[in-house]
């Protein structure tokens, strides 16, 4: 059975430019979190999509964007790159809204 | 809004050392209070969920405890491949299941 998958695991791009990453939930879950990871810091939740909707956002700004296709993959854009976005960036899924999450390994984006 | 405060930062131990880690907690209704493992680029690995006050779980060398402000992870005759960071998390009634986490607790295991 396979888990919360992630690509890539690494990038690298420089400022202004735009990201997307992706994520395939784990097997029988509907629901898709996104969280940002700083180094040396705890992760922060940026959105959450179910049913192909947002359905909670964290503090981030609009400049995050995100997707949920009718297979329950998901992904996350980020456009304008700052240096400050540069993080781990976690996908997580679970079998509802309310369930117990399940992280990828993450995508690593680096910004210069 | 909900916060979570882990200490110490960071904890260096001697195999066979047995300590605590600490997670700090404030939230609008708790629904559930969740440990994680990371190890260095990885994401977190699931430990424990705690529901309420009183609750323990435990595996392995590992058991988390709950009260009304704050949890204890504790580790009994640490290995050094217990070395990782752990996370702390709180999930509020009111907010799906968005995880507020804390800045984690690095810990070291020498032999």
């Amino acid at each position: 059975d396979a888990g919360v998958t992630q690509s890539p695991t690494h990038l690298i791009k420089t400022r202004g430019q735009q990201v997307t990453l992706r994520c395939s939930p784990k097997s029988g879950h509907d629901t898709v979190s996104w969280y940002q990871q700083a180094l040396g810091q705890g992760p922060q939740f940026i959105f959450q999509y179910y049913e192909e909707e947002e359905r909670q956002r964290g503090n981030f700004p609009d400049r995050f964007s995100g997707h949920q296709f009718p297979n329950y993959s998901s992904e996350l854009n980020v456009n304008a790159l700052l240096l400050g976005d540069s993080a781990l960036y976690l996908c997580a899924s679970s079998p509802r809204p309310t369930g117990e999450l399940f992280f990828g390994e993450g995508s690593r984006l680096t910004v210069l | 809004e909900d916060q979570v405060t882990q200490s110490p930062e960071a904890l260096r131990l001697q195999e066979g050392e047995s300590s605590s880690l600490n997670c700090s907690y404030t939230v609008s209704g708790l629904r559930g209070l969740f440990w994680y493992r990371q190890d260095p680029g990885k994401g977190p690995e699931f430990l424990f969920t705690l529901y309420s006050a009183g609750e323990e779980k435990e595996k392995e060398r590992l058991k988390a405890t709950l009260t009304k402000k704050e949890s204890f992870l504790h580790i009994t005759a640490p290995k050094p491949e217990d070395s990782a960071t752990y996370l702390c998390a709180v999930q509020a009634n009111n907010a799906g299941n968005m995880l507020t986490f804390g800045g984690g607790t690095r810990l070291m295991v020498k032999p």
